[in-house]
Parts: structure tokens; sequence; C-alpha cells
């Protein structure tokens, strides 16, 4: 089965900094998809970002980019110019083989004015 | 497009009392998702259908909850009786996948209370 951890239960940072959001994961499968995903006090999911495996160029969508590092199973994702809207919880998540997407615990991200 | 509807938004009932959650996916999609979210588990996946066909339901807790998909454009998630350790949040997600890998859109929710 896979796993997805993120160590980072809480983080707080000042608006217009950058910050970098941590996840591992342990898998044997070598085909899979990536996940970030945000969950504001609205509760809403909200996709955030996407990487494939088999893509060795980080994804990018605006101010959010990832640190894809396929060897260490590890899949960081950084907030450039952090805004007070960011504030969210953020969940990693893995999906591949037959265990279909699994979820880290996520990070509690607030954004200070 | 509307992106994916769950209803109710709330619901608070009693103990022993059915509840059923419901959800419409995104048109066009063909694979979907129940999720229930609680603080002590996170997320967890309870059934996902492919082409309105079951294929995984190893994470229904417990014979009290039931899963259909009807059609294409509904589905619904039965609790049969409710208890108050079924109190979480129940997200529906869809998605296009030929091989259940692909980007799912998750709905707003349904928040679940058993007094």
């Amino acid at each position: 089965a896979q796993t997805v951890t993120q160590s980072q239960p809480e983080m707080s940072v000042q608006e217009a900094e950058t910050v970098t959001l941590s996840c591992t994961y342990d898998t044997s499968e070598s085909n899979y998809y990536l996940f970030w995903y945000k969950q504001p006090p609205s509760r809403q999911m909200i996709l955030v970002i996407r990487q494939e495996a088999y893509k060795q160029q980080n994804a990018t969508e605006n101010r959010f980019s990832v640190n894809f590092q396929k060897a260490a199973k590890s899949f960081s994702l950084k907030i450039s110019d952090s805004q007070l809207g960011d504030t969210a919880m953020y969940f990693c998540a893995f999906e591949g083989g037959a265990d279909g997407l699994t979820f880290g615990k996520g990070t509690h991200l607030i954004i200070q004015p | 497009d509307a992106g994916v509807i769950q209803s109710p938004r709330h619901e608070v009932t009693e103990m022993g009392q059915e509840v059923t959650l419901r959800c419409k996916p995104i048109s066009g999609h063909n694979s979907l998702f129940w999720y229930r979210q609680t603080m002590m588990r996170g997320l967890e996946l309870l059934i996902y259908f492919n082409n309105n066909v079951p294929i995984d339901d190893s994470g229904m807790p417990e014979d009290r909850f039931s899963a259909k998909m009807p059609n294409a454009s509904f589905s619904t998630l039965k609790i049969q009786p409710s208890e108050p350790r079924d109190s979480a949040v129940y997200f529906c997600a869809s998605s296009f996948a030929a091989d259940r890998m692909d980007t799912q859109y998750f709905g707003p929710g349904t928040r679940l209370t058993v007094l």
C-alpha cells in the first residue's frame, strides 16, 4: 500500500513571503500521479497542482510550483508571493496502483498579514 | 460546468436514523468516488465506481454503509442506522479516467452530525 507523509502539521508565514510545504511518499509503482489539494475554511477540496511521475519537468501553476524528486520520493509545494487567501489546509495526494488516491494528513498553512 | 454537486451540505440527525447523501458528478466523467474526512483518520476512500459499477468498496466501514450509482449522473451514499461515530465530512469526487489515474474533482462535501 502507498503512504503519503506530510511532516509539517502547521506553518505560518508573512504575506508576500515564499513558503514550501513538504511531502514524501512511499510506493513500488513506477507510473503514478501526485497532487496538491487546498482545503480552505469552506471545506471545499480544490486542486492546486498535479505532477505525472514520468515527467521530469516540475509542474507550475502561476504562484504554485512543485519540486518533484522521484528518486527521493519527495514532492514539495512552493507558494511564491503568498496571499491571505492561501490560508488553508493543504493535502498532498498520491494516485497509482490499486489503492486509488491516498492523502497525507495535511498541513495547515496560515498567511499572516 | 457546475462542478461536482453534493446535497445536502449539512445534515444533523439522531442516532439510529437513516441518512442519504447525494452526489452529481461532472458531466462526462466516468469515475466517481466517495470519501470521508475526520480529524482522527484524515481523508479515507470509501468506495469507487467506474461506469456506474462499484469497483472497490473495501473502504466502506461496515454493512451500515451502502452506495449506489443508478446512472452516470447520480450517486447516493446511505448510512442505516447512523451512529455518532459516523459524524464526518463526506466528499464526492469525479474524474474521467480510463485506468483510474486521473485528476479527481471534489464536491463541496456534506457535513454530517449524528447526535
